[in-house]
């Protein structure tokens, strides 16, 4: 499952500090999705893009922005506003199209605030 | 939106025994439901899934059946082995246009298989 990266592995924001995980792909994937993960909770859709420059917001949304300037890059900014940015963060990607609905995830980032 | 139910939370079974996780889902519209396997420190792996369009699909040791009427589908694992150990996510989307899905995942099954 090489093929995207997301760093760095942990993160830790101090009060008031926004912080931007990384997620890079060379799969040539049009689509690109953030999750966030807590225990006991699955997976929840922060945000998702399915083409360059242009991006939706997911089930959860608020304290999150996402840009999408390359093909390759869709990095997350966890900013002030989230109130619990504790958590596991997960990127995926998938190539667009019927019966190409497969995610390829990232390793995740661990995100804890000081 | 869609809402998707998992249970058992967690499952313990001996080596050998099948084990099985059930998912209900609430959106008529969702026609696409796959499984991902996450093993402890690793990433989501998809494992098997499924269309609206069949009832049943095997590979190997691993099925999936849907029932659309009920809405709800099963992850069947038979002869299990301990590297089945994992945490298995069930998810279910409808077609979103522009061969996207944004799935709505389920809140895990903590299996566990005992030697």
């Amino acid at each position: 499952d090489g093929g995207i990266t997301q760093s760095p592995k942990y993160l830790f924001r101090k009060e008031g500090q926004n912080v931007t995980l990384s997620c890079e792909q060379n799969l040539n994937h049009d689509a690109m999705y953030w999750y966030r993960q807590d225990p006991g909770q699955g997976l929840r859709l922060i945000y998702y893009s399915q083409i360059v420059n242009d991006f939706q917001k997911g089930d959860i949304a608020e304290g999150y922005s996402v840009s999408r300037e390359k093909k390759e890059s869709f990095p997350l900014t966890v900013t002030s506003a989230q109130k619990n940015p504790t958590a596991f963060y997960l990127c995926a990607s998938s190539p667009q199209g019927n019966g190409n609905e497969k995610l390829f995830f990232g390793s995740g980032t661990q995100l804890s605030v000081l | 939106g869609e809402n998707v139910e998992q249970h058992p939370s967690t499952l313990s079974v001996q080596e050998g025994d099948s084990a099985v996780i059930k998912c209900t889902y609430s959106d008529s519209a969702s026609n696409y439901f796959p499984w991902y396997k996450q093993e402890l420190g690793k990433r989501p792996q998809l494992i098997i899934d499924i269309r609206s369009n069949v009832g049943e699909k095997k590979d190997q040791r691993i099925a999936v059946t849907l029932n659309k009427t009920a809405k709800h589908f099963s992850l069947h694992i038979t002869e299990t082995q301990p590297e089945d150990s994992a945490v298995y996510f069930c998810a279910a989307s409808p077609y979103s246009g522009a061969g996207s899905y944004q799935l709505t995942f389920g809140k895990g099954t903590k299996l566990s298989v005992i030697p």
